[in-house]
């Protein structure tokens, strides 16, 4: 089936650094991409999303870019902290049926 | 959290006992989910609901059991015919279709 999928189970880099985490889709009929941080023992917080109409989004920190062409999604993180330290997962949906299929995630982990 | 419960926190039962894992949310929310986490994995779809008294299932029902009676509450029942039920349970709530929004999680263990 249809699945969402990331290039690096694991992100090391140093405080005050930018972190890429970067997401494939394979369902070329998805519209709708969230990216949300997870830390440990706790639910999925939801971070930024984007419509597929749509190939740039920022937010506080964050910025996510949608490659449609290549089926890419990535989340940059500027600045980054300690406190981002999680698992970072990718989602993706399509069409009205309300259901998200997530990525298996990245750990980040930022070095004081 | 964003305004949904879950109850308990930790869950412990034995092999072959039912437990029922409790989901409830004030966000006046359409959709309610539950997804099941294993160490080091993603989150995997168990059932969801779009309305009140209806449900589908997700891709691994198998062993679990929903109701729907409630628009607030969405409770979720770990059946003894679940194989391997010890593992991070997360529900979740939307506005149709849109992002959802987590519980803090219930980690059931099974001995």
């Amino acid at each position: 089936g249809e699945s969402v999928g990331l290039h690096l189970p694991t992100l090391s880099v140093q405080e005050g650094d930018n972190s890429i985490i970067n997401c494939a889709y394979s369902n070329s009929a998805s519209d709708y991409f969230i990216w949300y941080k997870q830390e440990s023992g706790k639910g999925p917080q939801f971070i930024i999303d984007i419509r597929s109409n749509m190939d740039k989004r920022q937010g506080q920190r964050v910025t996510v870019l949608l490659n449609k062409t290549v089926k890419h999604l990535s989340l940059q993180i500027a600045a980054t902290q300690p406190g981002d330290s999680a698992v970072y997962f990718c989602a993706e949906g399509s069409g009205s049926n309300y259901k998200l299929t997530f990525g298996k995630g990245t750990l980040l982990t930022v070095n004081p | 959290d964003g305004g949904i419960t879950q109850s308990p926190k930790y869950l412990f039962r034995k092999e072959g006992q039912n437990v029922t894992l409790s989901c409830e949310q004030n966000l006046n929310h359409d959709a309610m989910y539950w997804y099941r986490q294993d160490p080091g994995q993603g989150l995997r779809l168990i059932y969801y609901s779009q309305i009140v008294n209806d449900f589908q299932k997700g891709d691994i029902a198998e062993g679990y059991s929903v109701s729907r009676e409630k628009k607030e509450s969405f409770p979720l029942t770990v059946t003894s015919a679940q194989k391997n039920p010890t593992a991070f349970y997360l529900c979740a709530s939307s506005m149709s279709y849109s992002r959802q929004y987590f519980g803090p999680g219930t980690r059931l263990t099974v001995t």
